[in-house]
This record gives C-alpha cells, structure tokens and sequence, in this order.
C-alpha cells in the first residue's frame, strides 16, 4: 500500500538557520509528491510539487525539495529559515484520481 | 485566502447526534474532497465528487455521507455521533477529477467538530 513517512515529528530552528524536512514514500510507480503547510487555524497550502523532469522543484516562501528516486525521498529545504515559517508540513504522494495520502507531518519551530 | 469556503468554522455537539458540514468549491472547480484531521489518524480521504457524481472513496465510515449538489457545493454527512469523530474536517477543490496531472487541491479553512 502506497504509504508516506515523515520520520521527525518536531523540528526547532533558529531563525536564519538552514531547514530540512524528511520525507520517504513507498509507492509502485512513479509518484507524484508535494508538500503543503498549515499554519494553524488555517487549511493546507501547496508549497510545492514535483510531476517529472527536473529532480529539484521551487516552490513558494523560498523552498525548495529534491527528488531521490533512489532514496524513495521527498526532502524539503529552505536555506534561511523565517520566524513566519513555523507552521506544520505534510508531504503527501499523489494517487489516481487526485487522492492524496499524507503523511503523519512535521512540526516546525522557529527560535528567534 | 484558497476560495473555497467551509460551514460551520466550529461545531459542538453530543454524542449519537448528527450534523452537516458545507463546503463550496472554489469558482470553476469540479471536484470537491472530504479529509478528516484527528490527532490519532493524522489527515485521511474520505471521499471525492467530481460534478455530483461519488468518484473515489476512502477511510469513510458507514455512518458518514457525503453528496455534491448541481451549484457544485457539498455536504458532508455525519450522524450517530461518537467520541473518535471529533476532528478538523477539511474539504478541498480541484478542477478535474482524473489524474494528478494538475495535482493541486486548494483547501478550505477546516470545520472544527467536538463531540462530548
């Protein structure tokens, strides 16, 4: 079964450090994977998305996520992280028919 | 601010009652997704529409339903109340129905349901 893993389910950075969020799939084909942000009291946002080409996808906010097939990974990076960034991130796989399977998420901190 | 709206924002009510959660899709949007968001099962499928017609299902329980009305809209059903069902329950939109070639749902804001 297609399945996502974030295995860090806290993370604190100081404000202006480099971020890296895990993120290991397990699915048969060629996935279609993205990451989105809730702030809280809010719903979810597209942060970004990766489809095919080019393994290193820009997204919104300055972040960035690399493609590992090899790794089955999903990672995603921003190099200065912003007090505004604290927020909880999900990856999630993309199925047929625009279902998405989230994974668990990773709650951000941000020390000032 | 995604477009799409949801009804109530918050929502207490007792056990073996049953409510209705409103969700409109953003304009243009055919599909409308039911989530459910509970500290124990993090965020799960429920179900998809896709222009009034049920198009995919998942982790949805018998005592839930769902429907999509011709102005697009949706409701989503959930009686016999229990406990477990207190979550955020997220509907989401997209234009089409078939592939994740556009992959991008946009999310409404949540409806906050408390069971007691």
């Amino acid at each position: 079964a297609q399945s996502v893993t974030q295995p860090d389910i806290h993370i604190t950075v100081s404000e202006g450090a480099s971020l890296e969020l895990r993120c290991n799939y397990s699915y048969g084909a060629t996935p279609y994977l993205f990451w989105y942000v809730q702030s809280p009291g809010q719903g979810l946002q597209l942060l970004l998305k990766y489809f095919s080409g080019d393994t290193l996808v820009q997204g919104i906010k300055g972040f960035e996520a690399e493609f590992k097939r090899s790794q089955s990974s999903f990672n995603l990076r921003k190099p200065s992280v912003h007090w505004s960034d604290a927020a909880e991130y999900f990856c999630a796989v993309g199925l047929y028919g625009n279902k998405l399977v989230f994974g668990a998420g990773t709650i951000l901190r941000v020390k000032s | 601010d995604s477009g799409v709206t949801q009804t109530p924002k918050h929502l207490i009510t007792a056990t073996g009652q049953r409510v209705t959660l409103r969700c409109s899709p953003r304009s243009g949007d055919l599909s409308v997704y039911w989530y459910q968001q509970s500290l124990d099962q993090g965020l799960q499928f429920l179900i998809q529409y896709y222009n009034g017609e049920e198009r995919a299902k998942g982790n949805i329980l018998e005592r839930f339903s769902a429907q999509q009305f011709p102005d697009l809209h949706s409701e989503l059903n959930l009686s016999s109340l229990e406990l477990g069902d207190s979550a955020l329950y997220f509907c989401a939109s997209s234009v089409g129905d078939r592939g994740v070639g556009t992959g991008e749902l946009f999310f409404g804001e949540g409806s906050r349901l408390t069971v007691l």
